[in-house]
């Protein structure tokens, strides 16, 4: 069974850092790429990033590029959103889901999610 | 960028009802389409990919169709669980690009 656990939310000043994790089981986890949506309060989804089964490329929304870092640790099935220099505007509950290709394509399973609240 | 037009952003229906939602690509993406329901405090679930092929375990009351700038997602015989926010996704380009979601509630 597909199992998608993020963990590292938690409240943060504007300007500070968070980095998030979602650890993975259930299947072989460096041969799927892998990705990070979030919904902000009263808002729709938004993609935030992915990365390649490999960690050799990594995508960004233009909201979030420079100040967000994907990476993944595929000897320890998981995947990292490194946050920096963090805003009101991140503040959402931020979810990871599998892809089910090696690097662009449909998601088919997500985490339950791990709100981030940026406020001063 | 590709941006992606749902409509409508809520609709309210019965349950028994056929209920259709439309979403439109602002440039060709083939059928690079993706379906997903949202329910408060869970977290989403994948219905349909290519544009019409229905994820493993999902209901065959669900059903896409679609190719190109203009995709479709009918529910047939709406149920209480359905009671949901919808959203597609196209995924032929990065960055990846969500509609904005339709609603639907409760009659």
């Amino acid at each position: 069974e597909v199992q998608l656990l993020e963990s590292g939310g938690g409240l943060e000043q504007p300007g500070g850092s968070l980095r998030l994790s979602c650890a993975a089981s259930g299947f072989t986890f460096s041969k799927y790429g892998m990705t990070w949506v979030r919904q902000a309060p009263g808002k729709g989804l938004e993609w935030v990033s992915a990365i390649s089964g490999g960690g050799g490329s990594a995508y960004y929304a233009d909201s979030v590029k420079g100040r967000f870092t994907i990476s993944r640790d595929n000897s320890k099935n998981t995947l990292y959103l490194q946050m920096n220099s963090l805003r009101v505007e991140d503040t959402a509950v931020y979810y990871c889901a599998k892809l089910v290709v090696y690097a662009r394509g449909a998601f088919d399973y997500w985490g339950q999610g791990t709100l981030v609240t940026v406020s001063s | 960028d590709i941006q992606m037009t749902q409509s409508p952003s809520s609709l309210s229906a019965s349950v028994g009802d056929r209920v259709t939602i439309t979403c439109r690509a602002s440039q060709g993406i083939s059928n690079s389409l993706a379906w997903f329901q949202h329910k408060p405090g869970k977290a989403p679930k994948s219905l349909i990919y290519a544009a019409s092929s229905l994820q493993s375990g999902v209901p065959s009351k669900f059903s896409g169709s679609g190719s190109g700038t203009d995709f479709t997602l009918t529910i047939s015989s709406l149920q209480p669980e359905d009671f949901a926010t919808y959203y597609c996704q196209q995924y032929n380009s990065y960055p990846l690009t969500f509609g904005g979601g339709t609603k639907v509630e409760i009659k």
